[in-house]
């Protein structure tokens, strides 16, 4: 089991970038969330999907965030303008039914 | 309602004591309450999971104690060990197919 497989591991890039974050969930999953984690906010809920629908985004901050899954197995998570409070760790996780959640070990983001 | 308070922020414990996190909730619908360990550089991974129709869940060192009438639950690690230091989040929801509400996160580190 490969578990959940996020890229890229770490990424810095310049205030204004464009920033994608990608997720490979577990295999047989059906529900995927991505998180954000940082020191003052903690672990945040961005968004969730279900069978490759989103069934909240009530967490994404602002319209600079987006998430996609064309597919069961492929998500990415984009930051379009990207701004230094961005910087932060974000994970992404899956889940089967009535199973835990399984994170991946996320990608630690720096906007400078 | 929707919050998960969890204490202490941080826990520093001799090797061999027992550590002690609580955490308290208030939506009387959440029925399943799950904690995740956390160490640097990587995701939360569940560590041991709880549903309100028992009082006390045990697995090796890692014990959940429940107190649905005062809406309470804590982790105890019993026979501390320094590989126990991590950050350590209790959760819930409504059902394991919701969200997890998660708490503030505790930082604990035993002491050799």
């Amino acid at each position: 089991d490969a578990g959940v497989i996020q890229s890229p591991r770490h990424e810095v890039t310049e205030m204004g970038q464009e920033v994608t974050l990608r997720c490979k969930p577990i295999s047989g999953h059906d529900y995927l969330f991505w998180y954000r984690q940082t020191m003052m906010r903690g672990l945040e809920l961005l968004i969730y999907f279900n069978n490759n629908v989103p069934i909240d985004d009530s967490g994404m901050p602002e319209d600079r965030f987006s998430a996609k899954m064309p597919n069961a197995s492929f998500s990415t998570l984009k930051i379009q303008p990207s701004e230094p409070r961005d910087s932060a760790v974000y994970f992404c996780a899956s889940k089967g039914n009535n199973q835990p959640q399984h994170f991946g070990d996320g990608t630690r983001l720096s906007i400078l | 309602q929707q919050q998960v308070k969890q204490s202490p922020q941080s826990l520093i414990v001799q090797k061999g004591g027992i550590s002690i996190i609580n955490c308290a909730y208030e939506n009387t619908a959440f029925d399943y309450f799950p904690w995740y360990q956390q160490f640097p550089g990587k995701g939360p991974a569940l560590l041991i999971a709880i549903r309100p129709d028992v009082s006390e869940k045990k697995e090796g060192r890692f014990t959940i104690s429940f107190n649905k009438s005062a809406k309470q639950f804590s982790l105890h690690i019993m026979d501390s060990q320094p590989g126990d230091s991590a950050t350590y989040f209790c959760a819930a929801s409504k059902g394991s197919n919701y969200q997890l509400i998660w708490g503030a996160g505790t930082k604990l580190i035993i002491k050799p």
